[in-house]
């Protein structure tokens, strides 16, 4: 057990639709990070934040935005949502310095219909 | 800007036979170099990881050097079993701007 929280586990929709991931960091952690993992792009960093600020921006589609609230908890919301969004979405938490190991949770798996 | 090079799986390989998987980075300066990896069903979880030049991370019989004259991190096993089946990743050195992928990873199947 990571200590990094998500949910839901599973998510089911349809095409056009609007879902929210959420994440709950370990303990002390104040960086959060997301990542989308599908078959043919391998694990991709969509978005960091540190202590509820925006700190780096990957390949993050403009559909999709996500905030970390003053609770450090982060939410990642996906909308218009494609058949090609998905794909399992994993938040990872880390301390204050870019070396700090990553924790990963264990991931969101969405399915787009 | 930095980045990694990771061997591309899959790679097959019987019960106690040697496992290396190649990682080679470039980055400004030596920052910290680590592996993951992923399970089946699972996230991702760290297996070692080296902070400096010539340090030797080790973890559930992996060991890799960073390796400063090839910047490399090869990974490596001397006796594999079923279990270390999984997905391994080369985690690529945190840049300035924090940005990172960690690509596809190596899939690694392990036969009895």
């Amino acid at each position: 057990d990571s200590g990094v929280t998500q949910t839901p586990k599973h998510l089911i929709t349809a095409t056009g639709q609007r879902v929210t991931l959420r994440c709950s960091p370990r303990s002390g952690d104040l960086s959060v990070y997301w990542y989308q993992q599908s078959l043919d792009q391998g694990l991709q960093f969509l978005i960091q934040y540190y202590n509820g600020e925006e700190r780096a921006k990957g390949n993050i589609l403009e559909r999709f935005s996500a905030q970390q609230f003053p609770d450090l908890h982060s939410e990642l919301n996906l909308s218009s949502l494609e058949l090609g969004d998905s794909a399992l979405y994993f938040c990872a938490s880390s301390g204050r310095l870019s070396t700090d190991t990553q924790y990963f949770g264990p991931g969101t798996r969405l399915t787009v219909l | 800007g930095d980045s990694v090079t990771q061997m591309e799986g899959p790679v097959t390989l019987s019960e106690e036979a040697f496992l290396t998987i190649n990682c080679t980075y470039t980055a400004t300066g030596y920052p910290s170099l680590f592996w993951y990896v992923q399970y089946p069903g699972e996230g991702l979880q760290l297996l070692l990881k080296a902070t400096k030049a010539d340090d030797k991370g080790s973890n559930k019989g992996f060991e890799a050097t960073y390796r400063k004259e090839t910047t490399s991190f090869h990974l490596e096993k001397g006796s594999v079993q079923v279990s270390d089946s999984a997905v391994y990743f080369c985690a690529p050195p945190v840049s300035n701007d924090y940005k990172l992928s960690f690509g596809a990873g190596t899939t690694v199947t392990v036969r009895a």
